[in-house]
């Protein structure tokens, strides 16, 4: 069974620092995904890597892939009290008709003071 | 704007109650899963389906949880009896043959939130 460690488990830093979050699997990935979920909401996804070695944007977000594709961070840029929630990476189950679940790691707990 | 859509929102209960959760997923979606979530153990694959027939429910204790797809519309997940230990959130995804190969992703609907006292 793959194990999806995420680091750290809680982080808390001030309006317009950087902040980076791991994602570590016991096994390679098949592909990536990372979500957001807001309290009361459900996740959302952020982006899917699929590459070793591949980097996403996604405006101050960035997304990098590991080369072995077993381990993966999302680094945020002048964080704003808006990035507030809870980052999930899943393992994406590589089984062609997706009949399969995604496993989530448990997630890094942010919060953006003002 | 499509969306997943989970009643109840809320629920508390007492132990030993049924409870049944349902969701409708997004028009058009053939796949659809029910997770739960809790602080402890994060998000839990419970059972999911696939043109509405189940493919999986080894995530689900099968004494007390049933889940099932009446229609391409409804899918419903049941407790009975509840139990304090099933307090969490659970909530309700749908996707169109998503995967990695696909490039499909699943959409989550925002929970049903149940505390069993």
């Amino acid at each position: 069974t793959q194990l999806l460690e995420q680091s750290p488990q809680f982080l808390s830093i001030q309006e317009g620092e950087n902040l980076t979050v791991y994602c570590n699997s016991s096994s390679v990935f098949s592909s990536l995904q990372w979500y957001r979920q807001e309290p009361g909401e459900g996740p959302v996804l952020l982006v899917t890597v699929v590459t070793g070695g591949e980097v996403k944007k996604l405006k101050r977000l960035t997304f990098q892939f590991g080369d072995a594709r077993k381990d993966s961070s999302l680094h945020i840029t002048a964080a704003q009290p808006g990035d507030t929630g809870l980052y999930l990476c899943a393992d994406v189950p590589d089984s062609g008709g997706g009949a399969d679940g995604l496993t989530f790691g448990k997630g890094t707990h942010l919060i953006i003071q003002p | 704007d499509a969306r997943v859509t989970q009643t109840p929102r809320h629920k508390v209960t007492e132990m030993g109650q049924e409870v049944t959760m349902r969701c409708q997923p997004i028009l058009g979606h053939n796949t659809v899963f029910w997770y739960r979530q809790t602080m402890m153990q994060g998000l839990e694959l419970l059972a999911y389906f696939r043109n509405r027939a189940p493919l999986d429910d080894s995530g689900m204790p099968k004494d007390r949880f049933s889940a099932e797809m009446p229609d391409a519309t409804l899918a419903t997940l049941k407790i009975q009896p509840s139990e304090p230990r099933d307090s969490a959130v659970y909530f309700c995804a749908s996707g169109l043959d998503p995967g990695g190969l696909s490039g499909n992703t699943i959409y989550f609907g925002e929970g049903s939130w149940l505390t069993v006292v």
